[in-house]
């Protein structure tokens, strides 16, 4: 059984340009989190998704930040227009439902720098 | 405020030895829970263990336990008989009750207490 998928793993942009991350959840998984980790810094949540769903995006930066978790395939961050400040670690944790959905598998990280 | 408090930034352990790395959280619901991840220089989140905030007993999973005090809102994470491949930064996290949805289990995480241990 697969675990969490996040690709790229790493990712350099220029600033002005756009990113896109993918997470591929657990088999079985309908419910995907993502959260930014900057240097030096613990975890901070962004977005709950289930599948063609936004539950809460509580945590995502007002502008330029979107994502999806489309019927079939990946959960998707964007990030339009990058700034430096961009750049963290991202990672992408999934969940399955019902009685053992607090347990959450995170994906190994996306590393984003904006050069 | 924050919900949860790492205080020690920095903790260094001899091999063999036990070590107690402190969280405390702060939430005024009822229904919450309780992680530590594991951060080596490598990059990756490894789950570690989970107290349920209606949990009679600590948990304990291997080498790993948590040293669960409900009143004093502490959850200190316990790692017995160190080893060198225990170097890493820890993160408690804290998941509270319910969202939208009906099951938002959103976790808000801790800075981190960078362990080391000595050979």
């Amino acid at each position: 059984n697969a675990g969490v998928m996040q690709n790229p793993r790493h990712l350099v942009r220029r600033r002005g340009q756009e990113a896109r991350l993918r997470c591929s959840p657990m088999k079985g998984h309908s419910h995907v989190y993502w959260y930014r980790q900057l240097p030096e810094e613990g975890l901070k949540f962004m977005v709950y998704l289930q599948k063609e769903n936004i539950i809460d995006e509580s945590g995502m930066p007002k502008e330029r930040f979107s994502a999806e978790f489309p019927k079939e395939g990946p959960s998707i961050l964007r990030i339009q227009q990058v700034v430096r400040g961009d750049s963290a670690a991202y990672f992408c944790a999934s969940s399955p439902w019902g009685r053992d959905s607090h347990e959450q598998y995170f994906g190994p990280g996306t590393r984003l720098t904006v050069t | 405020a924050q919900k949860i408090t790492q205080t020690q930034p920095g903790m260094f352990v001899q091999e063999k030895e036990a070590v107690t790395l402190d969280c405390t959280y702060d939430t005024s619901d009822p229904s919450y829970g309780l992680f530590w991840y594991k951060q080596p220089s490598s990059g990756e989140m490894i789950f570690l263990i989970y107290q349920g905030s209606y949990d009679q007993q600590n948990a304990t999973e291997g080498r790993y336990s948590l040293n669960f005090q409900k009143a004093r809102k502490s959850a200190n994470l316990v790692i017995s008989a160190s080893q060198l491949g225990d170097s890493a930064m820890y993160f408690c996290a804290m998941r509270e009750g319910r969202g939208s949805g009906g099951s938002n289990y959103k976790l808000t995480f801790g800075k981190g207490t960078l362990l080391t241990v000595n050979p």
